[in-house]
């Protein structure tokens, strides 16, 4: 079954920090995704990947940056941090196509 | 984007089987319809999809409208395990082959022993 594991899994922040969130994957996944939840929202899809070296934006890509280094690792990078940001995080990962998505735990950051 | 409308929530009592209703009128021929189900706490998880037919699997079964503007997930025999998010989802896909997911709220399914 496909792994997605995510660090850290809670995190708070000031406003104007620079936070990084990380995904790793194991199962050699070609595309990576990042969402946010947030109550009135459902997911959103903030930044996607191909695979390493490619980013792409999202629904909501603003005062987000992502990296993919490599095929199992997929960063989302906020520079400065707004507390607007403040929310869950979900890394997503999937063989591309008709595929499904597999979810990580999720990462709750709160931007004081 | 082709969206998708559920009802806010659903109850049930162990043992029954759900009917969780979803309605896509505006959906592409190429778009797959997917339903994955939330627990507080957790990420999404994938429950089934299917593009025409009806599909079945140990999860639940599909049942799709003949003219693809609705579908309804079956959920055999609940147990208090099944109470989660479901959430009925549109595959649209992006330049390269990649899958863009569109969530909505989703369904809130409450099941009472």
């Amino acid at each position: 079954e496909a792994a997605v594991t995510q660090s850290p899994r809670n995190k708070v922040a000031v406003t104007g920090g620079k936070v990084t969130l990380s995904c790793n994957q194991t199962n050699n996944h070609n595309n990576m995704y990042w969402y946010r939840q947030d109550t009135g929202h459902g997911l959103r899809l903030i930044h996607y990947s191909y695979g390493a070296g490619s980013t792409e934006k999202g629904d909501i890509p603003d005062g987000y940056k992502a990296s993919r280094p490599s095929q199992e690792n997929f960063s989302l990078i906020l520079e400065l941090a707004t507390p607007s940001q403040t929310s869950v995080y979900f890394c997503a990962s999937g063989p591309g196509g008709q595929d499904t998505q597999y979810f990580g735990p999720g990462t709750r950051l709160l931007v004081l | 984007d082709a969206k998708t409308t559920q009802p806010d929530s659903m109850e049930s009592t162990e043992g029954e089987t759900v009917h969780l209703p979803c309605s896509h009128a505006t959906i592409s021929g190429n778009e797959y319809i997917y339903w994955y189900r939330q627990v507080p706490l957790q990420g999404p998880e994938y429950v089934t999809h299917g593009l025409q037919q009806n599909t079945t699997n140990s999860m639940a079964f599909l049942a799709i409208a003949s003219d693809r503007k609705s579908s309804t997930l079956i959920l055999p025999h609940v147990s208090l395990r099944d109470a989660a998010v479901y959430h009925c989802i549109l595959r649209v896909a992006n330049q390269g082959g990649s899958a863009k997911l569109i969530f909505g709220e989703g369904t809130k399914l409450t099941v009472s022993s």
